[in-house]
């Protein structure tokens, strides 16, 4: 879908907090989900991926959360560090087509 | 692991001029690549996807004679922003993939035109 508005919502923790980054997707027919970081002015960072026949993965320090019935994934970031602050976008790929849509963004900042 | 190279990472040019920006993959061969345009404070927007050999396929809105994509080769993709306006000012990024689960991003352009 299309971009709208000109304000990421914003997300400000603790440092050594948990965080939860929320994402709704458009398409009930995609199949593989990702989560990137992207710091200001670079391109985005893989964080953690997912495919749509599963509804939980863990990696170091982050866990993503697949609900199909609703279209939402989450991002969970562990003991949240400052290095941590950046924009977090989750893209959704439907196989047939072989291209990622981002979703709108989140920006994560991280107070010591 | 795979690497994408983006050049140039930023380049300023007057209105009217063409600006072309590449995108190589350093260590694998690149089946398919995309490319994204990012305005400030917003998502990554696909503007079109490329298959080496073959025309690129552009998503709706986004004009092909003003931004022209070749992918000659496995390695390389280009685009060319003709006849540029300040309203094409935007952060271009590219992005590569084998095929299956994998896009490798690159580190991104950044267009300003005068």
């Amino acid at each position: 879908g299309e971009n709208v508005g000109l304000h990421l919502p914003t997300l400000s923790v603790q440092e050594g907090d948990n965080s939860i980054i929320n994402c709704a997707y458009s398409n009930s027919a995609s199949d593989y989900f990702i989560w990137y970081k992207q710091e200001s002015g670079k391109g985005p960072q893989f964080i953690i991926d997912i495919r749509s026949n599963m509804d939980k993965r863990q990696g170091q320090r982050v866990t993503v959360l697949l609900n199909k019935t609703v279209k939402h994934l989450s991002l969970q970031i562990a003991a949240t560090q400052p290095g941590d602050s950046a924009v977090y976008f989750c893209a959704e790929e439907m196989r047939s087509q072989g291209n990622l849509i981002f979703g709108k963004g989140t920006k994560l900042s991280v107070k010591p | 692991g795979a690497v994408v190279s983006q050049h140039p990472s930023w380049v300023i040019c007057k209105s009217g001029t063409s600006v072309k920006i590449e995108c190589r993959s350093l260590d694998f061969q690149a089946t398919t690549m995309f490319w994204y345009r990012q305005f400030p404070k917003q998502s990554l927007m696909l503007m079109a996807t490329s298959n080496e050999g073959s025309k690129a396929t552009y998503e709706q809105g986004v004009e092909k004679d003003k931004f022209l994509i070749n992918h000659a080769s496995l390695t390389l993709s280009t685009l060319t922003v003709t006849s540029a306006h300040p309203e094409d000012s935007s952060f271009y990024i590219c992005s590569a993939s084998q095929g299956g689960l994998s896009y490798t991003f690159g580190s991104g352009t950044r267009l300003t035109v005068v």
